[in-house]
């Protein structure tokens, strides 16, 4: 059973970069599938940033393209977001899920991590 | 970008109710939907995917139909557990857009 699970601070400073990690478990990310982030901040709905193949070919949303960084570490088993230039706007709950195309449907999803944007 | 558009943004109804919700693309994209349910607190889980198939462990009392601008989620006969958001997505078009959700209380 796959299992994806975020991690990184919960707290980050304006102008700061938002840095998160995905940790998979149950499958090998060299094996295929893509692996995406998407996000909800409080109340609202969802955004999809970006996502990336095990090759590390990535796909971002146009909107966020400029600030946004996904890579991924087969070794760990393991993939990364890294958002640069945060605002209060990009508070939000993150999740990483898997696809099999970088246009397709999440399944399944991490839980979740909330990150606050704040002085 | 394809803008996804849920109706209504809520609704209330009872438990043994056939609820319907809708979401209308922008522009055509075939069968390329997904719906999902978000809980408080937790993340969204898959129960549709290609518009009108049934994602594995999903109970058969949901249901999903629709092509091209129009889709609809329908859930058959309420269960307490129902109670919660649901999106829609859109798999069509590079970005990948969801819908505004729509909140389905207990009346």
């Amino acid at each position: 059973q796959v299992q994806l699970q975020e991690s990184g601070p919960g707290l980050v400073k304006p102008s700061e970069t938002l840095s998160l990690t995905c940790a998979v478990s149950g499958y090998s990310i060299s094996s295929g599938y893509y692996w995406g982030w998407i996000r909800q901040p409080p109340g609202k709905g969802l955004e999809w940033i970006g996502s990336i193949y095990h090759s590390g070919s990535t796909y971002y949303n146009p909107s966020l393209k400029s600030r946004v960084t996904i890579s991924v570490d087969t070794s760990k088993n393991q993939f990364s977001l890294k958002l640069s230039s945060v605002t209060a706007a990009d508070t939000a709950v993150y999740y990483c899920a898997r696809q099999r195309s970088y246009y397709d449907w999440f399944d399944p999803w991490g839980q979740g991590t909330l990150v606050t944007v704040s002085s | 970008d394809i803008q996804m558009t849920q109706s209504p943004s809520s609704v209330s109804a009872s438990v043994g109710d056939r609820v319907t919700i809708t979401c209308q693309a922008s522009q055509g994209i075939s069968s390329w939907l997904a719906w999902y349910q978000q809980k408080p607190g937790k993340a969204p889980k898959l129960l549709i995917y290609a518009a009108s198939s049934l994602q594995s462990g999903v109970p058969s009392r949901f249901s999903g139909s629709g092509s091209g601008t129009d889709f609809t989620l329908t859930i058959s006969s309420l269960q307490p557990e129902d109670f919660a958001t649901y999106y829609c997505q859109q798999a069509n078009s590079f970005p990948i857009t969801f819908g505004q959700g729509t909140r389905l209380e207990i009346k």
